[in-house]
């Protein structure tokens, strides 16, 4: 049992460059959700999902683009890149309210 | 606009010794919280979480209290050993309100002295 997964792990982009960040989970989770971890700053969220083909935006959603075609699979997409977006970026799923979230291991992005 | 707020950036203790962390929200509509732990380059783990209709949880070593008052909550961590170092934040979500969003606070980073 894997959890939740992401890729890649670490990466470094271009100013304007363009990226999709993978997330999967094999819990047959209905929720998953995307944060971002800045420097001495706690999660906060870009967009979630509570199921197949229903996504909504978090707190910080600007910049970003997500899908959700598959129960499994929740890509988070960067389409004109841009050094605030710098960051962690963490994938989580959980079966629903009242449950806790699950984390994968994170994706380390630099965009210089 | 902070609505949960963990003051404290770092707590050092001694092994054995009982681990208080703090956390306070602003957002009344707030009512299940949620401690998570976090290790260096991993994702944060969940550890323990409370419902406003509780003022206390347990489990194990750790405590969570709630004070809906004064809209406190505390974490207890007792004894605490060395692998309990790492970095603690709490979440708050307004789950009547029908949110399913977490909103976590800058999290305590813990070292348990041996």
């Amino acid at each position: 049992n894997a959890g939740v997964t992401q890729t890649p792990k670490f990466r470094i982009l271009k100013i304007g460059q363009s990226m999709t960040l993978q997330c999967t989970q094999d819990m047959n989770h209905n929720y998953m959700y995307w944060y971002r971890q800045d420097p001495g700053m706690g999660l906060k969220l870009i967009y979630y999902s509570v199921g197949a083909g229903i996504t909504d935006k978090g707190e910080v959603p600007n910049g970003y683009n997500v899908s959700r075609s598959t129960t499994e699979d929740f890509p988070l997409r960067l389409e004109l890149a841009a050094p605030s977006q710098t960051s962690v970026y963490f994938c989580a799923s959980s079966y629903g309210t009242y449950y806790e979230q699950y984390f994968g291991p994170g994706t380390r992005l630099t965009v210089t | 606009d902070q609505q949960v707020k963990q003051n404290s950036p770092s707590l050092s203790v001694q092994e054995g010794r009982i681990s208080i962390l703090n956390c306070d929200y602003t957002n009344s509509m707030f009512d299940y919280f949620l401690w998570y732990k976090k290790y260096p380059a991993e994702g944060p783990t969940f550890l323990i979480s409370i419902s406003s209709i509780k003022d206390k949880n347990e489990d194990g070593r750790f405590t969570v209290f709630l004070n809906k008052s004064a809209k406190h909550l505390s974490l207890h961590i007792v004894p605490s050993q060395p692998g309990d170092s790492a970095v603690y934040f709490c979440a708050a979500s307004a789950l009547k309100g029908g949110s399913e969003k977490l909103v976590f606070g800058k999290g305590t980073k813990l070292t348990v002295n041996p």
